[in-house]
């Protein structure tokens, strides 16, 4: 079975800290899915990124970075120069690729990140 | 992506009623997703709707609780039937917007909560 694991639970930052979000992931399949949703206090889930197994290249979008390694089975997001509206809950999640079947994503419990001006 | 709306955008009902909950979404999706959140909790899958057949519902989940339909590839709805305060959750619909491709968007999510 597929687990996802996001041991901080809360994390207070100042504006312009960065900041890393950690996630570990089991799974038996050689192929699968990693993500990341934030989850502002709006409520909607906001798609970050897909990284699949195959992919180990780190990935930079503006603030966001994140470091997949398959070797300690991390997949990592570091917001770089936090600001206010990055306060959020942001989940990582797992979804292994099953052929002839519906995909599940698998949730971690989340990280609720808060970033004080 | 997708725009996916849902109604009501929240609630607050009594213990024994019903409450249907819609997804729309833009464009033609095969695989709609409907989970649950409750309160200060991750996100659990409750069931897949794929259109033409039906739900598929996750361990824990009963389709007499949580009855789905799926009439076309753009709308899905979930209701959730005789009501407890167990119940006071985020429900969210997702999709898969492009097959095959895993990703899930997510609906704003309708929030519940139950007197």
């Amino acid at each position: 079975a597929q687990k996802v694991t996001q041991a901080q639970t809360e994390i207070s930052v100042v504006e312009k800290e960065d900041v890393t979000l950690d996630c570990v992931y089991e799974t038996r399949d050689t192929t699968y899915y990693l993500f990341w949703y934030k989850q502002p206090p709006s409520g909607e889930l906001v798609f970050l990124i897909r990284r699949n197994s195959f992919d180990e290249q780190n990935e930079i979008s503006g603030r966001y970075s994140w470091n997949f390694q398959k070797s300690t089975s991390s997949f990592n997001f570091t917001i770089t120069a936090s600001q206010v509206v990055d306060s959020a809950v942001y989940f990582c999640a797992l979804s292994e690729a099953r052929t002839g079947a519906n995909s599940k994503l698998t949730f971690g419990k989340g990280i609720t990140l808060s970033v004080r001006p | 992506s997708a725009v996916i709306s849902q109604k009501p955008s929240r609630d607050i009902c009594q213990r024994g009623t019903s409450l249907t909950i819609q997804c729309q979404v833009d464009s033609q999706v095969t695989m709609m997703f409907w989970y649950r959140q409750q309160p200060g909790q991750s996100l659990t899958l409750i069931a897949t709707a794929n259109q033409g057949s039906e739900a598929t519902y996750e361990s824990g989940f009963v389709i007499d609780k949580f009855p789905i339909s799926r009439p076309n590839l753009t709308f899905s709805t979930l209701t959730v039937s005789n009501m407890s305060p167990e119940d006071s959750s985020i429900y969210l619909c997702s999709v898969e917007a492009v097959p095959g491709a895993e990703t899930q968007y997510f609906g704003p999510g309708t929030r519940l909560l139950v007197l």
